[in-house]
């Protein structure tokens, strides 16, 4: 089944220890997105992919990174991960950005110690 | 910038009957579309229904039906006939019309199915 796959479901890293996580989908669709989700919020978008188009949101940290090497595969970069970027992120995808579905992958929750 | 509010962290209704969340948005914008996203424990979000704000029909999916009430800025989702398997978080949703911003989200309500 086509789907959005998320590795790993979960990751600890240490406190300012570079991690990065993994998106792939087999949906062949256009864009991508990263939501960071904390405990008892909201989803929140930190930046999308549109093709090969970067699109990042203006209160994302500098310390997120994104990587889009082919259409398949999306990467999430922390640089330096701190106690206050512990969350759930989930990544996204749709077909192009106007009023399309997103579909969504099962998420990546990052444990920071 | 737009918000969406969802006023019920926690709902619980017994299996069968019907019950209704509540979601209100704020926005200056004219073209948007609406949507209910459910996320069952443990596993991803899915799409329950959507709306197009220039649609004064409100959308219905099988036992999921929505009020849309344009002027008042709600968007409430109504689920009939509540099943076991409806038990999750739900959450409210909110895309401008260019789509650039991607969805802005409600904090969820987390429904309890009583058997």
């Amino acid at each position: 089944d086509a789907m959005v796959i998320q590795n790993p479901r979960y990751q600890v890293t240490q406190f300012g220890k570079p991690v990065t996580l993994s998106c792939s989908q087999t949906l062949n669709h256009n864009v991508m997105y990263w939501y960071q989700q904390k405990s008892s919020q909201a989803p929140k978008l930190l930046f999308h992919y549109y093709d090969k188009d970067f699109n990042n949101e203006a209160d994302t940290p500098d310390n997120f990174q994104s990587r889009r090497p082919n259409t398949s595969f999306c990467f999430l970069d922390i640089r330096s991960p701190g106690l206050g970027d512990a969350a759930m992120y989930l990544c996204a995808t749709s077909i192009n950005r106007v009023q399309e579905t997103q579909y969504f992958g099962p998420g990546t929750r990052l444990l920071v110690l | 910038a737009q918000t969406v509010t969802q006023s019920q962290p926690e709902m619980s209704v017994q299996e069968a009957e019907t019950v209704t969340l509540s979601c209100t948005y704020d926005t200056s914008e004219s073209d948007y579309y609406l949507f209910w996203y459910k996320q069952p424990p443990s596993r991803q979000m899915i799409l329950v229904i959507r709306q197009e704000a220039y649609k004064q029909q409100n959308a219905t999916e099988n036992r999921f039906s929505v009020n849309f009430q344009k002027a008042a800025k709600s968007f409430s989702l109504k689920i009939s006939d509540s099943q076991l398997g409806d038990a999750a978080m739900y959450f409210c949703a909110y895309m401008t019309g260019g789509g650039a911003d991607g969805l802005t989200f409600g904090k969820g309500t987390h429904l309890i199915i009583q058997p």
